[in-house]
């Protein structure tokens, strides 16, 4: 499996919090996603980034904000948290091409009470 | 960007072959299909990717008719791992945005 590690694996917080999700992986890859999940919803693109610094929206971005200072590790985060942020959270990266295979994460269980 | 639909869910017996179809009307010339598949509390995994034609791999079978305007994946021989959730997604030229669908829900029965 592709080394990419999600943390925290799960997190409750309250409304109007502050929460950074994180993805670090040891692939050097240079594409990485942060997506969604919900039920009926499927996998929907938050944001991605195409290099260190380099970032850009995806379908759902309100309410979310990334930063990539590294190569490794690509930080998702949610500025004031609302309980329609609950969610699963996946990171995945990918090697350059669109073409290429993305490998996700374990994902992170973000409960917003 | 290629909206994908795909059949809910599907039910099978171990040791048949199980055949899913995706539809993709609006495909453009240079879009890749292709397919993921995930376990409840984990993500995504790659199957199998194609764009034309078919492909084969150790795990599946990828058929994409000359329109391309669907695919159909093909498992052999299914047993009760392969319960799952399985994603068509259609790889757009230029962009690296990947669109999952909600995905076919297959069961496989004993």
């Amino acid at each position: 499996d592709a080394g990419i590690t999600q943390s925290p694996r799960h997190k409750v917080t309250e409304t109007g919090t502050p929460v950074t999700l994180r993805c670090h992986q040891t692939e050097n890859h240079r594409y990485m996603y942060w997506y969604r999940q919900d039920p009926g919803h499927g996998l929907r693109l938050i944001h991605y980034s195409y290099g260190v610094k380099d970032t850009d929206k995806g379908e759902v971005s309100d309410g979310y904000s990334v930063s990539r200072s590294k190569t490794e590790d690509f930080l998702l985060t949610l500025e004031s948290a609302t309980s329609s942020q609950t969610s699963v959270y996946f990171c995945a990266i990918s090697e350059s091409s669109y073409t290429d295979t993305q490998y996700f994460g374990p994902g992170t269980r973000l409960t917003v009470l | 960007l290629a909206k994908t639909t795909q059949p809910i869910s599907m039910d099978s017996y171990e040791g048949q072959e199980v055949n899913i179809t995706c539809s993709h009307n609006n495909i453009a010339t240079n879009d890749y299909i292709t397919w993921y598949q995930q376990f409840p509390s984990q993500g995504p995994r790659f199957i199998i990717q194609g764009y034309k034609t078919k492909v084969t791999n150790e795990v599946a079978s990828l058929f994409i008719p000359a329109d391309r305007k669907s695919s159909t994946l093909s498992l052999p021989r299914v047993s009760l791992s392969d319960t799952a959730v399985y994603y068509c997604l259609v790889i757009t030229s230029g962009t690296y945005k990947y669109i999952f669908g909600t995905g076919t829900r297959l069961k496989v029965l004993a």
